[in-house]
């Protein structure tokens, strides 16, 4: 299995409170993902790295940002929680562009 | 844009009955097309995938073959086991996507009886 760790893999939180999610490899992959899970909808991007400091918005990037400052860490910050934002998020991986993706195992959010 | 659509679930089988599950998509040029799978709890898993039209991808006996001229992608089985039992993901990679952006289909659940 691919080298991926999210966390927290659960957290609730309350509307109006900023949330960090952390996403870790080990694999040395360029490329990191961000994407959120919701019924009826797979899964959507929110936002993507291609490079330490080197990043883009996602088809659901409002209300989200990241950061990537190292190689193997890919952040996502939701900076005033709203219900919206409750879903499972998955953090991804690729070594190239056409490569497959690894996903990590989610982090369920739940914000009330 | 990119767009993928699946047939809505859940599909429900008996051990042993034969799987289709639909997919068709939307996209400029000649995208490389996946199938995902997710058993509960976990993410998201490469199942197969074909990368040019007439391509058939296969791993696990299951299996889907690249129709461009029906734009389509469709999984299929000839004999599923309980242990098949997940969330299935259509997806489609752009050729020229700097990002490999996937966009996904919805998922269609299959659950397979005893």
């Amino acid at each position: 299995d691919a080298g991926i760790t999210q966390s927290p893999r659960h957290k609730v939180t309350e509307t109006g409170t900023p949330v960090t999610l952390r996403c870790h490899q080990t694999e040395n992959h360029r490329y990191m993902y961000w994407y959120r899970q919701d019924p009826g909808h797979g899964l959507r991007l929110i936002h993507y790295s291609y490079g330490v400091k080197d990043t883009d918005k996602g088809e659901v990037s409002d209300g989200y940002s990241v950061s990537r400052s190292k190689t193997e860490d890919f952040l996502l910050t939701l900076e005033s929680a709203t219900s919206s934002q409750t879903s499972v998020y998955f953090c991804a991986i690729s070594e190239a562009v056409g490569e497959k993706l690894f996903f990590g195992s989610g982090t369920q959010l739940s914000v009330l | 844009g990119n767009s993928v659509t699946q047939m809505e679930g859940p599909v429900t089988l008996s051990e042993e009955a034969f799987l289709t599950i639909n997919c068709t998509y939307t996209a400029t040029g000649y995208p490389s097309l996946f199938w995902y799978v997710q058993y509960p709890g976990e993410g998201l898993q490469l199942l197969l995938k074909a990368t040019k039209a007439d391509d058939k991808g296969s791993n696990k006996g299951f299996e889907a073959t690249y129709r461009k001229e029906t734009t389509s992608f469709h999984l299929e089985k000839g004999s599923v086991q309980v242990s098949d039992s997940a969330v299935y993901f259509c997806a489609l990679a752009p050729r020229n996507n700097a990002g490999n952006m996937l966009t996904f289909g919805g998922g269609t659940r299959l659950m397979v009886k005893p």
